[in-house]
């Protein structure tokens, strides 16, 4: 299984700025995943983030909010721009495992609050 | 659309004794993968059991099971000799075997071990 690390753990932010959250993996990956997680909510894919390439937003999400950076097989990052308190939420990364039937492995996720 | 539906917003079980947490869903696809992943206080998601649309056998981890009833579209998860650890949400979640590698998330179930 694939060993997953997000920076920050949490953070509490004032409205307006913004937050870049980091995702690193201890082995290559081709696709790595961002959701997020509402108070007391399930979770909702924000976007798929492929290297080398745009990544691929859900309904509901936009680049100018979300942008996501790829840069390489191991890495990625999601900034929370313009934040809200609707914001306030648990950002989760996740990667699939490779293996047969798309299982994916998250990340200790980041505690968002905004202010 | 794929969509999943957990019905028990929240149980409580005695230690030592079964937990089945209910999950029903909803596709269009001859192929697909149903997963349970177990989320503590702590937030991270720990993936817990597959069961494949095609297996024939009902998937098992240890003391998690998952009873797959294909026919009546639910996957079930059994939790056998609950454990004070057991206390966290539950999500069942699922994807479609395309290239998407997408999980779409039920609303969970929290469960509470009592001593």
């Amino acid at each position: 299984s694939a060993v997953i690390s997000q920076k920050p753990s949490r953070d509490i932010c004032q409205r307006g700025t913004s937050l870049t959250i980091q995702c690193q993996v201890d082995s290559q990956v081709t696709m790595m995943f961002w959701y997020r997680q509402q108070p007391g909510q399930s979770l909702t894919l924000i976007a798929t983030a492929n290297q080398g390439s745009e990544a691929t937003y859900e309904s509901g999400f936009v680049i100018d909010k979300f942008p996501i950076s790829r840069p390489n097989l191991t890495f990625s990052t999601l900034t929370v721009s313009n934040m809200s308190p609707e914001d306030s939420s648990i950002y989760l990364c996740s990667v699939e495992a490779g293996s047969s039937y798309n299982e994916q492995f998250f990340g200790p996720g980041t505690r968002l609050t905004v202010l | 659309a794929q969509k999943i539906t957990q019905t028990q917003p929240g149980m409580f079980v005695q230690e030592k004794e079964a937990v089945t947490l209910d999950c029903t869903y909803d596709t269009s696809d001859p192929s697909y993968g149903l997963f349970w992943y177990k989320q503590p206080s702590s937030g991270e998601m720990i993936f817990l059991i597959y069961q494949g649309s095609y297996d024939q056998q009902n998937a098992t981890e240890g003391r998690y099971s998952l009873n797959f009833q294909k026919a009546r579209k639910s996957a079930n998860l059994v939790i056998s000799a609950s454990q004070l650890g057991d206390s966290a949400m539950y999500f069942c979640a699922m994807s479609g075997m395309d290239s998407s590698y997408k999980l779409i998330f039920g609303s969970g179930t929290r469960l509470l071990v009592r001593p």
